[in-house]
């Protein structure tokens, strides 16, 4: 089955303990991207990726990081978290630029 | 800055109304669109999408919506709606021509409940 996978999909973690969301695609997609979903704010573009090993900036990327070393991998890095990540993550992947994204579920990160 | 804006964040409608909603853009060049919907505790789904071609694309579950290139709009309609399609609908556009390709921009939503 076509999938794009997201682990964890819960997590509560305190300020400043490192942690990464892993994101895994099964389709052979080229693009790649992080999402963050706010209330009121809709769906904001964290990182993006075109191909392995060439990533860029979303609208928000401070206080994030991702690599793609692999193409079906995209892990989203937070280095030190901070309340204001508090958060729902979507990764979201597509054949190539300007196709049509597949969503995850969705990852529900909480930092007290 | 570029921006995609949803007119209504909110709209409640009674069964069997007709559903419009509103989507404008910034981009002055080419553009792929797009409308998500995401049901209550789960995660977007595409409904419909526009590339090229006839500007009136139609997308699953009867809706449809309207590309006006002078309008800078993408509005999403359905003619009858149903208590299923309470959910939030997200525009999106990407920018096929500038230095910011591979930037998805994504409206604030709109949520629509349907009443029975």
């Amino acid at each position: 089955e076509a999938q794009v996978t997201q682990n964890p999909r819960y997590l509560i973690t305190v300020t400043g303990k490192k942690l990464t969301v892993t994101c895994s695609q099964n389709m052979n997609h080229e693009y790649m991207s992080w999402y963050r979903q706010d209330p009121g704010l809709g769906l904001r573009q964290i990182y993006y990726s075109m191909n392995v090993e060439v990533t860029d900036k979303g609208d928000v990327p401070e206080g994030y990081k991702v690599s793609r070393k692999e193409k079906r991998n995209f892990p989203l890095i937070l280095e030190s978290p901070s309340p204001n990540q508090t958060s729902l993550y979507f990764c979201a992947s597509s054949l190539n630029v300007g196709n049509t994204i597949y969503f995850g579920e969705g990852s529900w990160l909480t930092v007290v | 800055a570029q921006s995609v804006s949803q007119h209504n964040h909110h709209v409640i409608l009674s069964e069997a109304a007709s559903l419009e909603l509103g989507c404008n853009y910034s981009y002055g060049g080419t553009v792929n669109l797009f409308w998500y919907v995401q049901y209550p505790g789960q995660h977007l789904q595409l409904l419909l999408k526009y590339f090229s071609g006839d500007p009136l694309v139609k997308g699953i579950k009867g809706f449809e919506a309207e590309f006006i290139k002078s309008k800078f709009s993408f509005n999403l309609r359905k003619p009858s709606v149903q208590w299923s399609d309470t959910a939030e609908y997200f525009c999106a556009v990407i920018d096929m021509t500038t230095d910011s390709w591979g930037k998805f921009q994504f409206g604030a939503g709109t949520q629509v409940v349907v009443t029975p």
